[in-house]
């Protein structure tokens, strides 16, 4: 069975600060891996995907997450945090057409 | 940019009561989803459908819950006889078909809140 973890229900940062949302996955197969982002009242939006490409994958924002076989790792970073970049953030893991997700990290932008 | 919409936004229902999410997918998407998240818990998988019928389904998605595309827009999720742990966020999506399995992405509704009371 394919399942992500991801460490820290609530980070916190203040405004120009990294960004480190950590995701570990457990997969029998090659993964492909996604995070996701959901802003206040929106549904849930892809910020990048990882299919096996390239080790290091840039998204939308100034995101990118880099793809750790030896760590089992797909952790996402931001040099400079944005108030803008307050909301909710998934990691997940696809088998076949179904992707399963983790529980969700709550990123608190502080000015 | 295309969405999915969901309907209704907010939901208040009494325990054994029939209650119908509905949702309208991206028009040339072919595949639907319905996930759930109870308050601070996982994103789960309910079901997937494709060709007008399921194509998987978890273990929560018991006899209780149904799914239809009654028309060429709407996609709905049924649940019979809601219980008190039934109260969460559903979450329609719709994804392409085609292209390598697994590297699908999914579009997301805003999500239907359901409180069982």
């Amino acid at each position: 069975a394919q399942s992500v973890t991801q460490l820290g229900s609530h980070v916190s940062v203040s405004e120009g600060a990294l960004v480190l949302l950590r995701c570990n996955y457990s997969s029998s197969v090659p993964p492909y891996l996604f995070w996701y982002v959901q802003y206040p009242n929106q549904g849930l939006q892809l910020l990048l995907k990882y299919t096996s490409a390239a080790t290091l994958v840039k998204g939308i924002n100034g995101f990118e997450a880099e793809f750790k076989k030896s760590e089992t790792s797909f952790h996402l970073t931001k040099p400079s945090a944005h108030m803008s970049d307050a909301a909710e953030y998934f990691c997940a893991v696809s088998r076949g057409y179904i992707p399963t997700f983790g529980r969700g990290t709550s990123l608190i932008v502080h000015p | 940019e295309p969405e999915v919409t969901q309907t209704p936004s907010h939901q208040v229902t009494q325990m054994g009561q029939e209650v119908i999410l509905r949702c309208v997918p991206i028009s040339n998407h072919l595949y639907f989803y319905w996930y759930r998240q109870i308050l601070g818990q996982k994103v789960e998988f309910l079901v997937s459908f494709y060709n007008n019928e399921i194509s998987e389904k978890s273990e929560i998605f018991d006899d209780q819950f149904s799914v239809e595309r009654p028309d060429g827009s709407n996609f709905t999720l049924k649940i019979r006889s809601t219980k008190l742990e039934d109260s969460a966020m559903y979450f329609c999506a719709s994804s392409e078909a085609g292209g390598v399995p697994g590297a699908n992405v999914l579009t997301f509704g805003a999500g239907s809140r359901l409180t069982v009371l």
